[in-house]
C-alpha cells in the first residue's frame, strides 16, 4: 500500500516564501505530482516530478528525492490567491494509478 | 481549452435513490478516474479505466457502486441505493496515455438526505 503525510494547515505572508513538504511511503512509484485546488474548485495540475531534484516553473518550484521518500513544493512571491490546498499525489503501478494525500491548506496573510 | 465535463453539477436525492453521474473526458485522452472528495477523507480513488477497460475499483463499494465507460466519449459512476453517508463531491478526471498531468472535471457535488 502508499502512505502520504502533508501537513494540515500552513499560514504565510504574502510575498514570502513558503515550503509545502510531502512524505510518503511506497513500494514504488512512476512519479509524483502536485495539484492546488481552491475551496470549491476542482484540483488543477501544478507539476510532475519523475526525477530526483528540483523543477522550477515561475514562482512554483517542486522538488522529489526518492531516496528520502519526500518532496516539497516551493511557494515564491505570495500572492493572495495562493490561498488554496496543495495536494501531493503518487503515481504508480503499471497502469499509473493516482493516489492523493489529504492535502495542506495554506492561508495567505497580508 | 479542453475541458473535463461533469453532470449534474449539483444533486440532492433521497435515501435509496439511484443516482447517476456523468463524464465527457477530454477528446483522445485514454486515462479516466473517478475520485470521491470529503472533509474528512480527501480525494479517494474510487475507479479508473485505461482504454475504457477497468484497471481497478478497488476502492468503491461494490455493493451499490458502479462505474462504466459504454464508449470513449462518455464514463458514468451509478450509486443504488444511495445513502447518507455518500454525500461528498465526486470529481472526475482524464489524462494521455503516458500519464503526466490529469485534468479534473468541476465535479458533482452530491446531497443524500
Amino acid at each position: 500500500g502508499q502512505n502520504i503525510d502533508q501537513p494540515t494547515e500552513m499560514t504565510a505572508t504574502e510575498g514570502a516564501i513558503v515550503q509545502i513538504n510531502c512524505t510518503y511511503q511506497t513500494s514504488g512509484f512512476n512519479g509524483l505530482f502536485w495539484y492546488q485546488q481552491h475551496a470549491g474548485e476542482a484540483p488543477t495540475f501544478l507539476s510532475y516530478n519523475v526525477l530526483d531534484g528540483l523543477e522550477e516553473k515561475g514562482r512554483f518550484s517542486s522538488f522529489l528525492s526518492r531516496s528520502k521518500g519526500y518532496s516539497y513544493l516551493l511557494l515564491k512571491e505570495l500572492q493572495m490567491k495562493d490561498s488554496a490546498s496543495y495536494l501531493c499525489a503518487l503515481d504508480s503501478g503499471g497502469y499509473q494509478k493516482v493516489t492523493f494525500g489529504t492535502g495542506t491548506k495554506l492561508q495567505v496573510i497580508p | 481549452d479542453a475541458r473535463v465535463t461533469q453532470t449534474p453539477r449539483d444533486k440532492v436525492t433521497e435515501m435509496g435513490q439511484e443516482v447517476t453521474m456523468r463524464c465527457q473526458p477530454i477528446l483522445g485522452h485514454n486515462t479516466v478516474f473517478w475520485y470521491r472528495q470529503t472533509m474528512m477523507q480527501g480525494l479517494e480513488l474510487l475507479a479508473y479505466f485505461r482504454n475504457r477497460a477497468p484497471l481497478d475499483d478497488s476502492g468503491m463499494p461494490k455493493d451499490r457502486f458502479s462505474a462504466e465507460m459504454p464508449d470513449a466519449t462518455l464514463a458514468t459512476l451509478k450509486i443504488q441505493p444511495s445513502e447518507p453517508r455518500d454525500s461528498a463531491v465526486y470529481f472526475c478526471a482524464s489524462g494521455p496515455q503516458g500519464g503526466g498531468g490529469y485534468t479534473f472535471g468541476s465535479g458533482t457535488r452530491l446531497t443524500v438526505v
